[in-house]
């Protein structure tokens, strides 16, 4: 296991809701990554999280957002929800610095149907 | 832009054989490459990881090689167990950043007793 707590694990939401992930990191992490993973592909990049700022974004629009806590945990907020939406959303912690070379810790992920 | 492909048909293998997936990619030269186990609804698991100035590296049964001129690396799994069957994805750091990966979709592995 690597420390890295998600939750819910499944919800259901309809379409045009809003819905907040949660996402507590492994010890002496101090950087969050969320991604979504649709059925069938690789994990898609949605942001980073380092030292409480966003730091780097992928292709997604600004109706997902996030936050980093100062304990690292982290939220992952995405509002007036579509279809597409539906998919696995994993967080993973990482330690940066000088030797870290990206190896990502990832949770169980939490799986969001949109109605 | 940067792009990873991974064989998307599913690989079948007799237990006891070797298992060979193949991750390649274009437009671009990464510093390093990892390899990474998910299993049917739960999130990826760190395997291995190659740099750009190293040939193979070995984790017990699994070995890695990257050529960088080829833009390919292959994952081999040796011996394989049934419970060796799962999705392995490669990661790539996004071009502009170390801290954000790129993913390849990945290919199932199952190997049959």
């Amino acid at each position: 296991e690597t420390g890295v707590t998600q939750s819910p694990t499944h919800l259901i939401k309809t379409r045009g809701q809003q819905v907040t992930l949660r996402c507590s990191s492994q010890s002496g992490h101090n950087t969050v990554s969320w991604y979504q993973q649709a059925l069938g592909q690789g994990p898609q990049f949605i942001f980073q999280y380092y030292r409480e700022e966003e730091n780097g974004r992928g292709n997604f629009p600004p109706r997902f957002s996030g936050l980093q806590f100062p304990n690292y945990s982290s939220e992952l907020n995405v509002n007036a929800l579509e279809l597409d939406d539906s998919a696995l959303y994993l967080c993973a912690s990482s330690a940066r610095g000088h030797r870290n070379t990206g190896e990502l810790f990832f949770g169980e992920g939490s799986r969001l149907t949109v109605l | 832009s940067q792009k990873i492909e991974q064989n998307s048909e599913a690989l079948n293998i007799q237990e006891g054989k070797t298992a060979t997936l193949t991750c390649n990619y274009t437009n671009y030269s990464p510093a390093y490459l990892q390899w990474y186990r998910q299993d049917p609804g739960r999130g990826p698991v760190f395997l291995l990881l190659i740099r750009e100035n190293e040939k193979e590296k070995r984790k017990e049964r699994l070995k890695v090689t990257f050529d960088t001129t080829l833009k390919q690396s292959l994952f081999h799994i040796t011996a394989s167990q049934p419970a060796d069957s799962a999705t392995y994805l490669c990661a790539l750091p996004f071009m502009d950043s170390n801290y954000q990966l790129i993913w390849g979709a990945g290919t199932k592995l199952i190997i049959k007793p």
